[in-house]
This record gives structure tokens, sequence and C-alpha cells, in this order.
């Protein structure tokens, strides 16, 4: 059972261009929602995260939006760079809920998002 | 300083043989976590320490061991090694056992032939 739902699986974008990843999760006791970004050949690193108490996290470049009545939440990425040509993940868990499916951060299966300059 | 730190990078043997991985943070970290990808780039947790205690323990195969020395070290062995082992395995590590801002490793890449 897929329990975070990650598209488009490849982006390909245009250098100074808005790049969209869409997540949708199942679980209603999910109360934590991080994006991890990846390079080629290191691990995934924290960009940006959020609580469902607040619909949208801005961060630089980096946006989270957050929709709860729909499950959902995206990341934007504002005027892309080609430094920013990496796998995103987001991910969902129930903060201090440890142990049991609960408290595992669930990944999504990534987007390779391509920056053309 | 390397906050996450893993050896080997790569790992090439054999089906059949038994071998470790190991991991160490340097971050003052009470969780450690072993997280699995596969070849499609899907991360899947294995297994999960708080303070040298399993708290999580994923459905995996027995041959696969987690030792936790202490809480700044988290190894993982995996006896028997099949071709479906293959794969990046990552550690990471955590504040405490909430699952907020991991800290991964670069990885072990693991060719099992």
């Amino acid at each position: 059972q897929q329990q975070v739902k990650q598209s488009p699986q490849s982006l390909i974008v245009q250098k100074g261009g808005i790049s969209i990843i869409n997540c949708a999760y199942e679980n209603t006791a999910f109360d934590y929602f991080p994006w991890y970004q990846q390079f080629p050949g290191k691990g995934p690193a924290l960009l940006i995260a959020i609580r469902p108490d607040v619909s949208e996290k801005k961060e630089g470049r980096f946006t989270i939006s957050f929709n709860k009545s729909a499950k959902q939440f995206s990341l934007h990425i504002m005027d892309s760079q080609p430094g920013d040509s990496a796998t995103y993940f987001c991910a969902a868990s129930r903060v201090g809920n440890y142990g049991g499916s609960q408290g595992n951060l669930i990944f999504g299966k990534g987007t390779k998002l391509s920056v053309k300059p | 300083d390397t906050a996450v730190s893993q050896t080997p990078k790569y790992l090439v043997t054999q089906m059949g043989n038994d071998k470790s991985i190991k991991c160490e943070q340097n971050l003052g970290h009470d969780t450690m976590y072993w997280y699995k990808q596969d070849s499609k780039k899907f991360l899947k947790i294995m297994f999960s320490y708080n303070n040298k205690e399993l708290i999580i323990n994923e459905t995996v195969p027995n041959r696969f061991s987690p030792k936790s020395p202490d809480k700044a070290h988290l190894n993982l062995h995996i006896n028997s090694l099949e071709l479906g082992d293959s794969a990046v395995y990552f550690c990471a590590s955590s504040q405490g056992p909430s699952n907020e801002k991991l800290f991964f490793g670069s990885g072990t890449q693991l060719s099992v032939l």
C-alpha cells in the first residue's frame, strides 16, 4: 500500500521557470510533511517541511503548499536553476509517534528534476 | 567534518557471502536509521534505533541484522547475500525518534553478483 503518492516521475523545466511537484497522502494521522533533495551519489537532504496547521511555507525559492482537506501538498521551485537538478522526495509521518507504521517517515517515489540552461 | 559517515561507499560481492556496513554520526543524535534505496530510487526504512534500542523493525529478511554498540554507531550485517539485496543502503540520524530532520550519509552501493 503506497501511502504517499508523488508525481510526476520526471520533470524538465527551463532555467527561470517554475517547477511543481505534487504529493498526495492517505493517512490522516500524518502531521509532518518534509521534502528532501538528493543529488547523484549523495544521500537525501532536508529541503523544507510543513505542519498541517499552515497552508503554505516559503524558504527562499522553495515553497510548500498544503491542502489538508484534499490530503495533498506540493513543492514549488521558483526561478528554477540548473543547480536545482536533482531528485526530490516528498515524505510524511506522524511526529512523536515512533515505532510502528505511523512512526516511519514514508517517502514518495521521487521526482527527477532537470533544469535546462 | 562529515556528520553521518558510512563505510564502505561501494561493496561488490558474490551471492551467499556475508557483509557488513558501518555507520557513525558525530551530531550527538539519539536516533539512527537504515534505509534501502532500490534501483528505482524508492526509499524504504529498514530499522531505527533510539539510544541503542530498536524501535522500528520493518519487514526485512532475518538475514539483515542491525547492531548499535553505542548511540553514535549503527552497523548493518547481511548474511547469505542474494541478488535482490543489490541496492543503495543509507544510514541516517535524527536528534530524537520523532523523524524530524533526518541527516543522511552518502550511501553504500551494494552489488551482489
